[in-house]
C-alpha cells in the first residue's frame, strides 16, 4: 500500500520558532510537494521538489524554506514561524509524467497553529 | 500559469445525482484529476481523464472535453457519506517541472 507520512499531526509552537515538518514517501516517486490548505482558499503549492537536492518556489514561498537530501524525505522548514502560518499543511508525491502515473498522494496532513 | 475555477458549494439530497463542473485556463495539461477531502482529512484520488469523454468508476464518473476547457465530475446514488469537499486539478505539461494546480474546491453537502 502507497504510503505518504508526515511526522507530526498537530503541532503547536510559538511566533518565532523554527518548525520543521518532514514528509516521507514509500513508492520511490521523483515529485515531492508542499501545500498549504486554508478556508475559502484551496491548495496552494509552497514548494516542490523534482529530484534529490533540487528545489522549485510555489506560488506562495514567502517564510518558506524546503530540503530534499534524499529521494523519499521532503522538509518544510519555517524559519520563524508567524500567526500567519497556522495552517494545515499538505506533503504529497507523484511520479513523473514520463513513467506513467497521474495520481497524487497525499500525507494526512499537518495541522499547524503559531501563537 | 493554470487557474481552475469550480463552484463553491453545492447541495443534494440522498439518492440524486449531481454534476461538479470545472473550468480551466491552461496552456498545456497531461490530463484532469478529481479528488475527494472529508472534513479533517486528506484529499484522495478519484479520477482521472488524460482523454476527452467520459470514464466511469462505479457511482462516480468524470468527463473531460478539452475543445471546451471544460471538465465535471459526476455522482450518482448521492449517499450521506459523499459529503466532502471535491477538487479538479490539472497536471501543467510546459513547466518542465510538472507541478499540480489545484481548484478551490466544491463542498458537496447531502442531506436526508
Amino acid at each position: 500500500d502507497v504510503k505518504v507520512t508526515q511526522s507530526s499531526r498537530y503541532l503547536v509552537k510559538r511566533t518565532g520558532e523554527k518548525v520543521f515538518l518532514e514528509c516521507v514517501q514509500d513508492m520511490d516517486h521523483e515529485n515531492m510537494f508542499w501545500y498549504r490548505q486554508d478556508p475559502g482558499l484551496g491548495l496552494r503549492l509552497i514548494y516542490f521538489s523534482y529530484d534529490v537536492k533540487m528545489k522549485e518556489k510555489g506560488d506562495i514561498p514567502e517564510g518558506y524554506s524546503v530540503s530534499r537530501e534524499k529521494k523519499e524525505r521532503f522538509s518544510l522548514i519555517l524559519e520563524s514561524a508567524s500567526t500567519n502560518q497556522t495552517s494545515m499543511y499538505l506533503c504529497a508525491s507523484i511520479t513523473s509524467p514520463g513513467q506513467g502515473g497521474n495520481t497524487i498522494y497525499f500525507g494526512e496532513g499537518s495541522w499547524l497553529t503559531v501563537v | 500559469g493554470q487557474s481552475l475555477e469550480q463552484p463553491s458549494e453545492v447541495t443534494a439530497v440522498e439518492g440524486a445525482i449531481v454534476q461538479i463542473n470545472c473550468t480551466y485556463q491552461t496552456s498545456g495539461f497531461y490530463g484532469l484529476s478529481w479528488y475527494q477531502q472529508h472534513d479533517g482529512g486528506a484529499p484522495t484520488f478519484l479520477s482521472y481523464n488524460a482523454l476527452d469523454g467520459l470514464e466511469e468508476t462505479g457511482r462516480f464518473s468524470s468527463f473531460l472535453s478539452r475543445s471546451d476547457s471544460y471538465g465535471y465530475l459526476l455522482l450518482q446514488e448521492l449517499q450521506m457519506k459523499d459529503s466532502a469537499s471535491y477538487f479538479c486539478a490539472v497536471r501543467d505539461k510546459n513547466s518542465g517541472y510538472s507541478t499540480l494546480t489545484f481548484g478551490k474546491g466544491t463542498m458537496l453537502l447531502v442531506s436526508p
